[in-house]
């Protein structure tokens, strides 16, 4: 099992939906980060929570550090949000500091039609 | 601006040459890392840096090899010995392990083909 795990892997949406994108992970983690690549492969960071909810426009992001969840909601969804989002960990090791080495899900393929 | 650049974007090899991607950072950022990306799959680190002159083995360092001679250069050498070199590699920089929890950058990736 990974120790990352996101939800769904496909997406496919409307304009104006509504999104939602699961991420949850199986250990202790210092930090949860939520990432957007495009096409063109560059990865953008779009939040790094380690608690609560942030938002940012139409990106909202929570986590749930008891739960080991988290989610990233997108409002109005449009079709230049396509692209694929993908949940990052940092691991913390058993003298709870953290890594900066990152633990990836496999991705989010998030298509919004017009 | 700071950031990350890789460089080449595109690149394309023979089979049994080794070849090195560029990694240069402007950010002042410690910590450096290579991540190799292949269709469906998360992420996967193949090293990391901490500090200069310093690097760390990932996950799946086999056929690869890495220098930190500068904080702003980390390069990464895909060697013949790599089976399947073929893939999209990613830089990434950070402020440090145990520092705030901030500054995370990636770069735009290199993807190798090798023919």
């Amino acid at each position: 099992k990974n120790e990352v795990e996101q939800s769904p892997q496909n997406l496919t949406a409307q304009e104006g939906e509504f999104i939602t994108i699961n991420c949850s992970y199986s250990v202790g983690i210092s930090a949860l980060h939520w990432l957007q690549q495009h096409p063109g492969g560059g990865i953008v960071s779009l939040f790094m929570l380690s608690s609560g909810k942030k938002k940012h426009g139409r990106l909202i992001a929570t986590i749930n550090i008891q739960e080991k969840h988290s989610s990233l909601h997108i409002t109005a969804s449009h079709p230049r949000d396509s692209a694929v989002y993908i949940c990052a960990v940092r691991l913390k090791n058993a003298g709870g500091t953290s890594y900066g080495k990152l633990t990836f899900g496999q991705g989010t393929i998030l298509t919004v039609h017009p | 601006d700071g950031g990350i650049t890789q460089s080449p974007k595109y690149l394309f090899r023979k089979e049994g040459q080794n070849v090195t991607l560029s990694c240069e950072q402007n950010l002042n950022h410690d910590a450096m890392y290579w991540y190799r990306q292949d269709p469906g799959q998360g992420l996967r680190l193949i090293y990391y840096s901490q500090i200069v002159n310093d690097f760390q083995k990932g996950d799946i360092a086999e056929g690869y090899s890495v220098s930190r001679e500068k904080k702003e250069s980390f390069p990464l050498t895909v060697t013949s010995a790599q089976k399947n070199p073929t893939a999209f590699y990613l830089c990434a920089s950070s402020i440090g392990d145990n520092r705030a929890l901030l500054g995370y950058t990636f770069g735009s990736g290199t993807r190798l083909t090798v023919v």
